[in-house]
This record gives C-alpha cells, structure tokens and sequence, in this order.
C-alpha cells in the first residue's frame, strides 16, 4: 500500500531564507509527483508536477525534485517571503487504469517577516 | 483558464436536508474528483469520473451521491447527512491519466456544515 510522509509537520523561517520540505512515499511505481500549496480555508493550488520519468522541475523561485529509486522529492524554495506561508501538501500520482493521488499529511510553512 | 468553480461557498444543512454541490469547469477535462477535507488534514478522494463515467467509488456512504450530467459539470447530492460529515467538500479536475499532464486543478470549495 501506498504511503506517503511530508517532514517537517511544521516549520518557521525568517523571510529571505532558502529552504527545503521534504516528501517520501514507499512504493516507487508512481505515475508522478505533484506539488500543492492550500492557504487556510481554501482550495488547492498546484505548484509544480513531475513526471516519473523527470528529475526535477522548477517554477520561479520554486524547485522540485524526484528521486524515485529512493522513494524521496524535495520541494526547494529560494529567497523566502511572507506570500509563501500556507500549508505545503506533496501527493503521489499513483495507479493506471485507477489512476488517483495519495496525499501526504503536509507541512504548516511560517515566514517570519 | 485554469479555473474550477464551486457553488455554493458556504451551505448549512441539517440532517433531513437534500442539498446539492456543483462543480463547473472550461478546461476541456474529462477527469473530474471529489474530495473531502477535514480541518488539518489533507484531502481524501470520494469519486472520480473518467469521461463522464463514473471510475473510483472510494466506499463512500449512500447518503453522497455524485452526478457528472456532461464533461463540465459535476454534481454531489446530499441527503441525510451525518455532523460527521461536515468538511471542505472540493472538486478537482485534470486531464485523463496517459495524455502527459495529469496536474489537477482545484476550486475553492464547499465549506458544509450540518447540524
């Protein structure tokens, strides 16, 4: 089955700094990996795919990367700002002709001004 | 565009209720979701259509029943809901899996409260 684990649960950070959220999941026959942002009491935005053959991808001061051999991405953001506080949720395109995402839980990023 | 639209934003209900949630979209999609989202939690599927036919059934209960009347339109209907089952109610939609981009664009939900 399955699984996937975001760590840190929760992190603060001064403004400015770089920093890095962190996704595994146990069983390497994924679809794709996709990144999402949900601000409080809202929907989610996507942030970035990557297909399980890619490597990596990068929007703007955002970098993801998949290393599925080891059942690991990271989300990279650069130069961080207040905006990019919200809950960072990674989730696992999983399955064929069932085809669904499996969600880690997420991790609560606090910028400090 | 990229936007998935819900109505209504906010609905009470109580348990004898029927409601329904609509879910529109423009993108040409022809997978449409609907999830269910605690506070804190991350999303957990309910139903997927794939072409307008109906492909995962995550055991939800009888008492949600969705609809997919075209390619753009997707449906909850509610009927004598549990408090239990107060929550974000969001709809998704992407292309189907194998066309190469399978991102899935979210709308700001349903916030549902039944008492």
């Amino acid at each position: 089955k399955q699984e996937v684990t975001q760590i840190p649960a929760a992190l603060s950070v001064p403004e400015g700094e770089n920093l890095v959220l962190n996704c595994s999941f146990t069983d390497s026959a994924i679809y794709n990996l996709q990144w999402f942002r949900q601000d409080p009491g809202k929907g989610l935005t996507s942030l970035l795919l990557i297909q399980s053959s890619q490597r990596e991808q990068t929007s703007g001061r955002l970098n993801a990367s998949l290393d599925k051999s080891s059942g690991r991405s990271t989300l990279y953001i650069a130069a961080s700002q207040p905006g990019d506080s919200a809950t960072y949720l990674c989730a696992v395109g999983f399955g064929d002709s069932n085809y669904q995402l499996i969600w880690g839980a997420g991790t609560k990023l606090i910028i400090k001004p | 565009d990229t936007e998935v639209t819900q109505t209504p934003k906010h609905l009470v209900m109580g348990m004898t209720n029927k409601k329904s949630l609509k879910c529109e979209q423009h993108m040409g999609h022809r997978a449409m979701y609907w999830y269910k989202q605690k506070a804190k939690k991350p999303p957990e599927l309910m139903f997927v259509y794939s072409y307008e036919k109906l492909s995962i059934n995550e055991s939800v209960p009888s008492r949600f029943s969705p609809e997919c009347p075209n390619s753009s339109l997707l449906n909850l209907h509610l009927h004598a809901l549990q408090p239990e089952d107060s929550a974000l109610y969001l709809c998704a939609s992407s292309r189907p899996p194998g066309q190469g981009q399978e991102t899935q664009y979210f709308g700001p939900g349903t916030r549902l409260l039944v008492l």
